[in-house]
C-alpha cells in the first residue's frame, strides 16, 4: 500500500532556529515522485519542490534544503533560520507513476515564534 | 502563472440545500481534483477528472458528485449538505504526465453547514 507519514503534528520553535520537518513514505513501485507543499493561513496551498525517484540529489533553496534518502524512504525538509513567515502547515505528497492522484500526508503545523 | 480560483472562500449554508463550489483554472491542463481538507486528517480526494465530462471517484465521494462539462471549470455538488460537509474544500488542476505533473491549488473555500 501507498502511504505518507509525517509523524510531527504540531512544532514550534523560537525564529532563527533551524527546523526539520519529517516525511516518510511506502511505495513498492520504483517510479514514484515526490513532493512539498506549503499552505500559510490564507489557505492555498503552495508548490515547493518536486523529486522523482531516481534523483537523490539533496536540493537546496536559499534557506529552504531537502533530503531525499530512498533507503530509508523518508523525504525530509530543512528550513534553516526560520523566519515568523514561514509559519504554515507543510504537506509532504507522493505521486506513482500510474496515474496523476497524489497521496498527501496528514501535515505539520510549523509554528516560527518572534 | 497558473491561476486556479474557486467562487467563495466562504460559504455558510443550510442542511438539506444544494451546494455548488465552482473551480476554474486559467492553463488548459486537462486534469482536475476536489479536495477535502480536515484537521487531523489531511487533504482526501473526492473526485478527479481527466478531461471534459470524464470523472473518477477518490476516497471518499459520498455525498458529492461533479460536473466537467468544460475543460476549465470543474464543479463539486452536494446534493443535499449535511453538518459532517462542513469542511474547507481545494481544487487543483494539473497537465496529464504519469504522477510527475505538479498539482496547482485553488485558495480553497470554507463551507459551514448549519
Amino acid at each position: 500500500a501507498q502511504k505518507v507519514t509525517q509523524a510531527q503534528t504540531e512544532i514550534s520553535v523560537v525564529e532563527k532556529e533551524d527546523v526539520t520537518l519529517d516525511c516518510v513514505y511506502e511505495t513498492r513501485d520504483t517510479t514514484y515522485y515526490l513532493f512539498w507543499y506549503k499552505q500559510p493561513p490564507s489557505g492555498e496551498l503552495v508548490f515547493l519542490i518536486r523529486r522523482n525517484s531516481f534523483d537523490e540529489q539533496n536540493e537546496i533553496s536559499g534557506r529552504y534544503s531537502w533530503n531525499f534518502q530512498k533507503s530509508t524512504s523518508s523525504f525530509n525538509f530543512t528550513i534553516t533560520a526560520s523566519q515568523v513567515v514561514d509559519s504554515a502547515v507543510y504537506f509532504c505528497a507522493l505521486n506513482l507513476n500510474r496515474d496523476d492522484k497524489i497521496i498527501f500526508g496528514k501535515g505539520t503545523r510549523l509554528h516560527i515564534l518572534p | 502563472d497558473v491561476k486556479v480560483t474557486q467562487s467563495s472562500r466562504y460559504l455558510v449554508k443550510r442542511t438539506g440545500e444544494k451546494v455548488f463550489l465552482e473551480c476554474v483554472q486559467d492553463m488548459d491542463h486537462e486534469n482536475m481534483f476536489w479536495y477535502r481538507q480536515d484537521p487531523g486528517l489531511g487533504l482526501r480526494l473526492i473526485y478527479f477528472s481527466y478531461d471534459v465530462k470524464m470523472k473518477e471517484k477518490g476516497d471518499i465521494p459520498e455525498g458529492y458528485s461533479v460536473s466537467r462539462e468544460k475543460k476549465e471549470r470543474f464543479s463539486l455538488i452536494l446534493e443535499s449538505a449535511s453538518t459532517n460537509q462542513t469542511s474547507m474544500y481545494l481544487c487543483a488542476s494539473s497537465l496529464v504526465g504519469q504522477g510527475y505533473e505538479t498539482q496547482y491549488f485553488g485558495p480553497g473555500t470554507r463551507l459551514l453547514v448549519l
